[in-house]
């Protein structure tokens, strides 16, 4: 299919692990992206992974890159009440393609 | 200054009224992005501008105009919209057009058309 797709929500535990999923289109785009978007607000680019690349970390955030597959993921370790947000997968093609985004929510 | 800065915040108007959406960025970016995103769904791209020059249209109504004064400002001018134009519009810029497009996101414009 054309879509960016994602599952729409995700509960997670304070202090637990969150893996968020998305599986793109496009086996030759350059490059996957993480946004974050907090209510009220723009989205902000949290990571992203060249396309030659399996895995990225950065802090607490891990990306894995399956290309056969085009699945990608995005790992928030420790989640934090702060972590709350809706997260986009995205791809480049000849334009940013969006996923529709997956709201986390963080359980006490 | 990594920021994307757009203004107004709010903005509601009539269908008859005309306004503009402003947005600025001084991190040298060569392109401008205008974006539309609906409650609950991903922005959907609305015009490219790069080197202050169009490049991308998504076949968006007249009633939306863009303008790139300089490299640094992005307008976005509003006339005869319809309810259905009520949404928040964001803005974003990026180092360099093409394939690797980190894009930096403004906090958007909550258009409401009575």
């Amino acid at each position: 299919g054309e879509d960016v797709e994602q599952s729409l929500f995700l509960s997670v535990r304070e202090g637990d692990s969150s893996v968020i999923n998305c599986t793109y289109t496009d086996s030759s785009s350059t490059y996957l992206y993480w946004y974050k978007q907090e209510p009220g607000a723009g989205l902000q680019l949290l990571t992203y992974i060249f396309s030659n690349m399996d895995m990225k970390q950065d802090q607490r955030l891990t990306v894995l890159l399956n290309k056969k597959d085009k699945h990608l993921s995005l790992r928030i370790a420790d989640t934090q009440t702060g972590d709350s947000a809706i997260y986009f997968c995205a791809e480049s093609r000849s334009k940013i393609i969006f996923g529709k985004g997956t709201r986390l929510h963080i359980l006490p | 200054d990594t920021e994307v800065t757009q203004t107004p915040k709010h903005l509601v108007m009539g269908m008859t009224n005309k306004k503009s959406l402003k947005c600025e960025q001084h991190m040298g970016h060569r392109a401008m992005y205008w974006y539309k995103q609906k409650a609950k769904k991903p922005p959907e791209l609305m015009f490219v501008y790069s080197y202050e020059k169009l490049s991308i249209n998504e076949s968006v109504p007249s009633r939306f105009s863009p303008e790139c004064p300089n490299s640094s400002l992005l307008n976005l001018h509003l006339h005869a919209l319809q309810p259905e134009d009520s949404a928040l519009y964001l803005c974003a810029s990026s180092p360099l057009p093409g394939n690797d497009e980190k894009l930096f996101f403004g906090s958007g414009t909550q258009l409401s058309v009575l």
